[in-house]
């Protein structure tokens, strides 16, 4: 199968600090992206969407500002947490579709571990 | 997308078959049943999906209802390596994959050696 490869997998930073996690499709383009966020001993929430070439799409309750995304290219997105706090901290996970339909699987990062201290 | 709602646990052993059960009865006809699981401090991996017959591939068999409100994702002979969070997730057919994907509170598979 396709391959998502996310980095760092772990970063721990100063409250107050930024951080960037970069999410690439390794043998495949992907003109959208989804980053999720998973706190402890819960499932996955869908952060935002990620559009090559424009601007990224939030849910509710997401805050734009401080989860600057960038999807300069088909195989790279970027996610930065500006300002970080503790709690910020959570399991970051994105992924991506081969583009040939809403029904062929998602293929997801191995996801980053933030901590804020 | 549509509700699923799946056990919070289930124990097993090794080497025996699991079966997993997910019920989605506001399910609509144009919605995809996908699973994905979701090991230790991994990010999730597809399983399986399907319409409407049952489906089968190298990891798991997916048997879904005749009324399609309920699914069974089955794993043939558990393994110590399929211990995780599986997830039952609808997905309505929209021909682009431009939406992310609704995961509930999935099935903790805890399987014993």
């Amino acid at each position: 199968g396709a391959v998502v490869s996310q980095h760092p997998s772990r970063v721990i930073c100063k409250s107050g600090t930024s951080v960037k996690i970069e999410c690439r499709s390794l043998d495949f383009q992907a003109t959208t992206m989804f980053w999720y966020r998973q706190f402890p001993k819960q499932s996955l929430m869908l952060m935002a969407t990620s559009n090559e070439g424009s601007k990224a799409t939030y849910e509710q309750g997401v805050e734009k500002d401080k989860f600057l995304i960038n999807h300069a290219s088909l195989t790279l997105s970027t996610l930065t947490v500006t300002s970080a706090h503790p709690e910020d901290s959570s399991f970051y996970i994105c992924s991506a579709r081969v583009q040939n339909g809403a029904n062929t699987e998602a293929f997801f990062g191995q996801g980053t571990r933030l901590t804020v201290v | 997308d549509a509700k699923t709602t799946q056990p919070n646990s289930m124990e097993s052993n090794e080497e025996e078959p699991v079966h997993l059960p997910c019920n989605h009865s506001t399910i609509s006809g144009t919605d995809y049943i996908h699973w994905y699981r979701q090991l230790p401090s991994q990010g999730p991996e597809y399983v399986i999906h399907g319409l409407t017959s049952n489906v089968n591939n190298r990891m798991a068999s997916l048997a879904i209802a005749e009324d399609r409100k309920s699914s069974t994702l089955i794993l043939h002979r558990a393994t110590l390596r399929d211990a995780a969070v599986y997830y039952c997730i609808l997905r309505e057919y929209s021909g682009g994959g431009a939406d992310g994907l609704t995961f509930g509170k999935g099935t903790h598979l805890i399987i014993q050696p």
